[in-house]
């Protein structure tokens, strides 16, 4: 079946300007999941959502950064006024919300976003 | 901010060798898990344990993990070229249905044909 997808996969934007990146999770999957990874580093949490609501935010570096899933599946993460320190992979993973801490996480490709 | 630590940073071995990576943490976890990465995109789930688990295989990987020490290792026996990727270790706490996941800095494993 179809997996995690992310679009765009590459975003090039100017310092200031909003972007928007989306994440098609694996249908069913109620947990929904951001993460950022730098160049040469691992993954970093951003936010969690379990269902509609974003369960853990606390990953989310300033206010700048907010995401929504309105309807459960399809989720937005939204940088404002972007700085050249936001580039970096946005990477989005998925699972099923039913197993707790062992649930396995599928990811998706993720999207480049560079800021000039 | 990262939990884990792996070790070594990088790794270059021969096919067929076997590659054993360490990772180390520094908080009480309920499970470690294993990623792999290739060309810096997505990551493929490879290998859960459990913290009340001290070995766990997976075909060709074998996963340790000691609570004492906070330390896990992941071992891939007989490598070949497509085992060439970036391995992250990834640990969740104790947070009730949240599995959100703290990954270490990963290692680089090159495997020569």
């Amino acid at each position: 079946g179809a997996g995690v997808s992310q679009t765009p996969s590459n975003k090039v934007t100017e310092k200031g300007k909003y972007v928007e990146l989306r994440c098609d999770p694996i249908s069913g999957h109620t947990a929904l999941y951001w993460y950022r990874q730098s160049l040469g580093q691992g993954p970093e949490f951003l936010i969690y959502f379990q269902g509609t609501g974003a369960a853990d935010d606390s990953g989310l570096p300033n206010d700048r950064f907010f995401a929504v899933r309105p309807e459960g599946s399809v989720s937005t993460l939204k940088i404002q006024r972007t700085e050249r320190g936001d580039s970096a992979v946005y990477l989005c993973a998925s699972s099923l919300g039913q197993g707790g801490a062992t649930d396995t996480q599928y990811f998706g490709p993720g999207t480049r976003l560079t800021v000039l | 901010s990262q939990q884990g630590e792996e070790d070594p940073q990088a790794l270059s071995i021969q096919e067929g060798e076997n590659a054993t990576m360490n990772c180390s943490y520094k908080t009480s976890i309920n499970n470690l898990q294993w990623y792999r990465q290739n060309s810096g995109r997505g990551l493929v789930h490879l290998i859960l344990i459990r913290s009340n688990e001290r070995e766990k295989h997976s075909g060709r990987l074998r996963v340790t993990l000691d609570t004492s020490k906070k330390s896990s290792s992941l071992l891939i026996t007989a490598s070949r070229a497509a085992d060439t990727a970036s391995y992250f270790c990834a640990t969740v706490g104790w947070t009730g249905a949240n599995s959100k996941l703290t990954f270490g800095k990963g290692i680089t494993l090159s495997v020569r044909p």
